[in-house]
């Protein structure tokens, strides 16, 4: 079983809709999490991290966090053609100093 | 954005020769790690550091090498280079006593190794 777990996709959407990524971990003992982005080509680039069971939001997305059922998703709201993206989740253990990453979800946003 | 820089960018080199790239910070983050990106196997961590002459080993660490004599600078070295090692290479810095553990990227190294 892989530490941290999401869907290759692609993902497609169509323009406007509402972009769902889902990851789950392996560690329970996970303490911090986070969502990066990564155009073709380019580096990973953080978008949101969360730590505490629950939703945050940032503009037109919102973390979310179960810690007890080991999932963090990703919701990205009035979907555009620039979110098209792969996004990566990773994970922290407690006390630790390294990112686990996923293998990344692919997100194809049609016009 | 962070300030960190890779060099070089894009580097092709044959089988069995040495190879050397340099990440440096302008932030004073204390972490600094090298990552390769696969299709098909994600981000894995080669080695990191965590202040000037400590190191340790990631995952994928078999044939290469790592050092830090300043801050600023993380050098990955691959000792003699493979087609297996053919790869994008990122180096991102951290600084845990902010932002819980937030890593942040550089501009990665194309490497093609024939």
């Amino acid at each position: 079983q892989k530490e941290v777990e999401q869907n290759s996709g692609p993902l497609s959407v169509p323009e406007g809709a509402i972009a769902s990524l889902n990851c789950t971990y392996s560690d329970r003992g996970s303490q911090s999490f986070f969502w990066y982005r990564q155009y073709s080509g380019k580096s990973p680039e953080l978008i949101m991290s969360i730590y505490s069971n629950g939703d945050k939001e940032d503009g037109r997305f919102t973390a979310q966090l179960n810690k007890a059922s080991q999932y963090v998703s990703l919701l990205i709201r009035d979907s555009q053609p620039s979110d098209s993206a792969t996004y990566l989740c990773a994970v922290k253990a407690r006390g630790g100093n390294k990112l686990t990453f996923g293998t990344g979800t692919q997100l194809k946003v049609e016009l | 954005d962070a300030g960190i820089t890779q060099s070089p960018r894009h580097k092709v080199t044959e089988t069995g020769t040495p190879v050397t790239l340099r990440c440096h910070q302008t932030e004073n983050h204390r972490y600094m790690y090298w990552y390769r990106q696969d299709p098909g196997h994600g981000l894995r961590l080669i080695h990191y550091s965590y202040g000037v002459k400590d190191t340790d080993k990631g995952e994928v660490s078999d044939g290469y090498s790592v050092s830090r004599s300043k801050t600023e600078d993380f050098l990955l070295t691959l000792e003699s280079a493979t087609s297996s090692q053919t790869s994008v290479y990122f180096c991102a810095i951290s600084e845990l006593s902010s932002g819980r553990g937030t890593q942040y990227f550089g501009p990665g190294t194309r490497l093609l190794v024939l």
